[in-house]
């Protein structure tokens, strides 16, 4: 079955304490992003990956970081969270470089730092 | 101006009823539109691209107005399982950035 998949699904941590948030896509696909949605703020672009070792800043990027060394996987790692990083995350991946193609979703990861 | 504006509703709408709405894109070189559906608590799933002829798919139909810089979404017959929230998204070519509109919520009523 073609899916993205993210892990975990929901995650509690405190302030400072190193975390990832793994996503996976197996449908070969070179694009890949990861999104921030808040209430009244939308979902919001944080990192985009348009294939393997290439990586872009998106609207909100500040205090995340992301690495793409295998086509596949596109991992979110915050360094030292804070509670403003509160928030639903979405791992989304398409084809030709998300330009006009069909963005799939994974299921979201919630997260709350306290 | 906001890069991507939509009116976040609620629209409550009879089943059955038609209803429509727009969403207006500041970048004049947005170049990618498309219409994504969100349930509660869900992830986002693609409704239906958008393109410069408009296109229809089933009940739902999308149209481009690229000299007043709006896309549209038109739903007929209206089902209860039409209630979402409906995600406008344009994509810069330029740099590849996808941006979603904060979303319009719909409830359909029985």
């Amino acid at each position: 079955e073609a899916q993205v998949t993210q892990n975990p699904r929901y995650l509690i941590t405190v302030t400072g304490k190193k975390l990832t948030v793994t996503c996976s896509q197996n449908m070969n696909h070179e694009y890949m992003s990861w999104y921030r949605q808040d209430p009244g703020l939308g979902l919001r672009q944080i990192y985009y990956s348009m294939n393997v070792e290439v990586t872009d800043k998106g609207d909100v990027p500040e205090g995340y970081k992301v690495s793409r060394k295998e086509k596949r996987n596109f991992p979110l790692i915050l360094e030292s969270p804070s509670p403003n990083q509160t928030s639903l995350y979405f791992c989304a991946s398409s084809t030709t470089g998300g330009i006009a193609y069909e963005q799939y979703f994974g299921p979201g990861t919630r997260l709350t730092v306290t | 101006r906001k890069e991507v504006e939509q009116d976040p509703g609620p629209f409550n709408v009879p089943e059955g009823a038609t209803v429509a709405f727009n969403c207006t894109y500041s970048n004049s070189a947005s170049q990618s539109f498309f219409w994504y559906r969100q349930d509660c608590r869900k992830e986002p799933k693609l409704l239906m691209s958008v393109y410069s002829s408009g296109n229809e798919d089933g009940r739902f139909t999308a149209q481009l107005n690229r000299a007043s810089q709006y896309i549209s979404l038109l739903i007929r017959d209206s089902k209860l399982s039409d209630s979402a929230t409906y995600l406008c998204v344009v994509n810069l070519h330029r740099d590849d950035k996808i941006i979603f509109g904060k979303g319009t919520r719909l409830h359909i009523l029985p």
